[in-house]
C-alpha cells in the first residue's frame, strides 16, 4: 500500500503571505493526487485533483504541482478563511483503496 | 443541487451494530463510485469503503469482515452496515461521491455529506 506523508504537521503563516504544503508518496502515483481543505466541524472540501487542476469554485490563489512522489499545494496570499487543515489523497490500484495523508494544520502566525 | 445527507449515527455498545444511511440528491448513486470516509476525534481522514458503479465493493483492512457497503437504487441511498463495533470505530462518518478518470488517471471525492457521528462505548 502506498503511504502518503505530509509536511510540516503544522505551518504558521501570516495573512497575505504564501503557504507551501508538501505531500510525499512512498511510491509513484503519477499525477493521481488530490488536495482537500477541512475546517473545524465541517466536511472536507475538494481543492485540487489530478495534482494541479483546481476544483469548481476554488480561488486561483490555490495551486497544486508535482508528479510521481513529490507534490505541493501552494496558497499564494493567505486569507483568513484559508486557515484550516489540508489533506492529500491518492488511489491505490490493487487492492483498490484510498489513502489520505495525515494532514497539515495551517495556522495564523 | 447535488447533496449528500448522512443519518443513522449514535451511541452503541462494543460488539453492537449500526446502519448508516446516505441519501443523495441531484445525481444518481448507482451511476457513481461512492465511498465512506471516517474521522476519529482529533484525528485525520481514514477511508473505510467504496462501492463501484458496477457493484464491486472494497474495504479498509480495519473494517473488513465487519462492515458492509451497499446501496438502494430505488431510494438513491448509500448504506454502511457496521457490525461487531469496537471503541476504535468511534468517529464521524462521511459519505462521498468519487470521481474517477479513465484508467484511474485521477481519483478524487468531489461531494461530501456533513457526516454522522458514531460513538462506541459502554
Amino acid at each position: 500500500e502506498i503511504v502518503m506523508m505530509q509536511s510540516p504537521a503544522t505551518l504558521s503563516v501570516s495573512p497575505g503571505e504564501r503557504a507551501t504544503l508538501s505531500c510525499r508518496a512512498s511510491q509513484s502515483v503519477s499525477s493521481n493526487l488530490a488536495w482537500y481543505q477541512q475546517k473545524p466541524g465541517q466536511a472536507p472540501r475538494l481543492l485540487i485533483y489530478g495534482a494541479s487542476t483546481r476544483a469548481t469554485g476554488i480561488p486561483a490563489r490555490f495551486s497544486g504541482s508535482g508528479s510521481g512522489t513529490e507534490f505541493t499545494l501552494t496558497i499564494s496570499s493567505l486569507q483568513s478563511e484559508d486557515f484550516a487543515v489540508y489533506y492529500c489523497q491518492q488511489y491505490n490500484n490493487w487492492p483498490p483503496s484510498i489513502t489520505f495523508g495525515q494532514g497539515t494544520r495551517l495556522e495564523i502566525k | 443541487e447535488v447533496q449528500l445527507v448522512e443519518s443513522g449515527g449514535g451511541l452503541v455498545q462494543p460488539g453492537g451494530s449500526l446502519r448508516l444511511s446516505c441519501a443523495a440528491s441531484g445525481f444518481t448513486v448507482s451511476s457513481n463510485y461512492m465511498s465512506w470516509v471516517r474521522q476519529a476525534p482529533g484525528k485525520g481522514l481514514e477511508w473505510v469503503s467504496v462501492i463501484y458503479s458496477g457493484g464491486s465493493t472494497y474495504y479498509a483492512d480495519s473494517v473488513k469482515g465487519r462492515f458492509t457497503i451497499s446501496r438502494d437504487n430505488s431510494k438513491n441511498t448509500l448504506y454502511l452496515q457496521m457490525n461487531s463495533l469496537r471503541a476504535e470505530d468511534t468517529a464521524v462518518y462521511y459519505c462521498a461521491r468519487d470521481r474517477v478518470g479513465q484508467y484511474y488517471y485521477y481519483y478524487y471525492m468531489d461531494v461530501w455529506g456533513k457526516g454522522t457521528t458514531v460513538t462506541v462505548s459502554s
